[in-house]
């Protein structure tokens, strides 16, 4: 089956400018992550979603980061604006409603100049 | 709340010798438990779990890990490295209901010839 899709895989951009990152799930499955992993870290949850609704955003900077899961399937985030401290990579991850496991996209690498 | 420790941030190990990463846990009800390896701009592959029943778990490229409840540790061993080994190791915990993975900072395996 295919995996998690995310894209773009690399943006780099200026501090204060907007960006957004797309990620499309593994069919079927009705929970979505996102993640941020600054690097030496392991990544940090950021929103989960099950179906097209937010079970959890504690950890969201809602001043800048903004996410939405239309119709249930894919997602997007964005950052606007964005600070040179945003500078990670951005996975994606999904799960099947009954299961344990995650499975995560490639991630899009960030890079605020 | 629940947290993972990964002591060892770097292991160089030479090709063929015996391996461990560690990790530890703290969480005041029961836990899953999880290893994830990443690869240079890839995501995160699930390297083995622990969800109930036999404390040792066997995953996959011959990896395996063993659940001790009492010291709260969930290491990572592998009898014989490859150099293909060579990448980043997460370890994380989640809880029966919320699926929400908390990941430790992992450990960067570097097997040499």
């Amino acid at each position: 089956e295919a995996g998690v899709a995310q894209s773009p895989r690399y943006k780099i951009i200026e501090k204060r400018q907007s960006v957004a990152f797309w990620c499309n799930p593994i069919s079927g499955h009705a929970t979505l992550y996102w993640y941020q992993q600054i690097l030496g870290q392991g990544p940090k949850l950021l929103i989960q979603f099950q179906n097209n609704g937010v079970v959890d955003d504690s950890q969201l900077p809602k001043d800048r980061f903004s996410a939405e899961r239309l119709k249930g399937v894919d997602s997007t985030l964005k950052i606007q604006p964005a600070k040179l401290e945003d500078s990670a990579v951005y996975l994606c991850a999904s799960r099947y409603s009954r299961a344990d496991t995650q499975y995560f996209g490639p991630g899009t690498r960030l890079t605020v100049l | 709340a629940q947290s993972v420790t990964q002591l060892d941030s770097q292991v160089p190990v030479f090709e063929e010798a015996p391996v461990e990463l560690r990790c530890n846990y703290s969480s005041s009800v029961s836990v899953y438990l999880f290893w994830y390896v990443q690869y240079p701009n890839q995501g995160l592959q699930l390297l083995l779990k622990y969800l109930s029943g036999s404390t040792l778990v066997k995953g996959i490229n011959g990896f395996e890990a063993e659940f001790n409840k009492s010291q709260t540790s969930f290491h990572l061993r592998k009898p014989s490295v490859h150099i293909s080994d060579t990448a980043e190791y997460f370890c994380a915990v989640s809880t029966s209901g919320t699926y929400k993975y908390i990941f430790g900072t992992g450990t960067r395996l570097k097997v040499l010839a």
